[in-house]
């Protein structure tokens, strides 16, 4: 089982759709990414939170430590939002992060 | 964004043939990552540096190398391609003196090993 698990692994959408993608954990962790990655291109780091919402214009991510889950969200989904999104976390004591799967998200107009 | 540069970007080669890809940063960053991309894998860690001269091992990290001998380049090289190793790969940097460091990823490199 993998340490970091997303869902859903895949998501197709209507322009302007609310948008959810769960992150879930296993590990303790220092804090958690988010990256968006859009198709042949490079990866976009998002947000890292350790705790709380972070909120940078239609995203928003937030982290429950407690329950080991992270969501991030998108406002008024647009086209050029489709892409992977991936969550990544710091486990606790290491210098390295331990990816999720990542979500490919595909918005139609 | 940060100064992160990947060569070759893309690059095919053959069963048996050493390879070097080069990270370039201009951040002055001290930790440099290698990552690999894989359908069904995702993101895995190679090698990073915490230091010039100062490297560890990732959790893929059997057939690969890496150097680093001035905090700007990070090498990964594997020294002798397997087909296996057809992937894409990524350097990424980490901003922060800290226990978390975001990290900022290069452009990546695929390597095609025939």
């Amino acid at each position: 089982k993998n340490e970091v698990e997303q869902s859903p692994q895949n998501l197709t959408a209507q322009e302007g759709e609310f948008i959810t993608i769960n992150c879930s954990y296993s590990v303790g962790i220092s804090a958690l990414h988010w990256l968006q990655q859009h198709p042949g291109g490079g990866i976009v780091s998002l947000f890292m939170l350790s705790s709380g919402k972070k909120k940078h214009g239609r995203l928003i991510a937030t982290i429950n430590i407690q329950e080991k889950h992270s969501s991030l969200h998108i406002t008024a989904s647009h086209p050029r939002d489709s892409a992977v999104y991936i969550c990544a976390v710091y486990i606790q004591g290491a210098q390295k992060l331990v990816f999720g799967q990542g979500t490919r998200l595909t918005i139609n107009p | 964004d940060a100064g992160i540069t990947q060569s070759p970007r893309h690059k095919v080669t053959e069963t048996g043939t050493p390879v070097t890809l080069r990270c370039h940063q201009t951040e002055n960053h001290r930790y440099m990552y290698w990552y690999r991309q894989d359908p069904g894998h995702g993101l895995r860690l190679i090698h990073y540096s915490y230091g010039v001269k100062d490297t560890d091992k990732g959790e893929v990290s059997d057939g690969y190398s890496v150097s680093r001998s001035k905090t700007e380049d990070f090498l990964l090289t594997l020294e002798s391609a397997t087909s296996s190793q057809t992937s894409v790969y990524f350097c990424a940097i980490s901003q922060r003196e800290q226990s978390y460091n975001e990290q900022f990823f290069g452009p990546g490199t695929r390597l095609t090993v025939l």
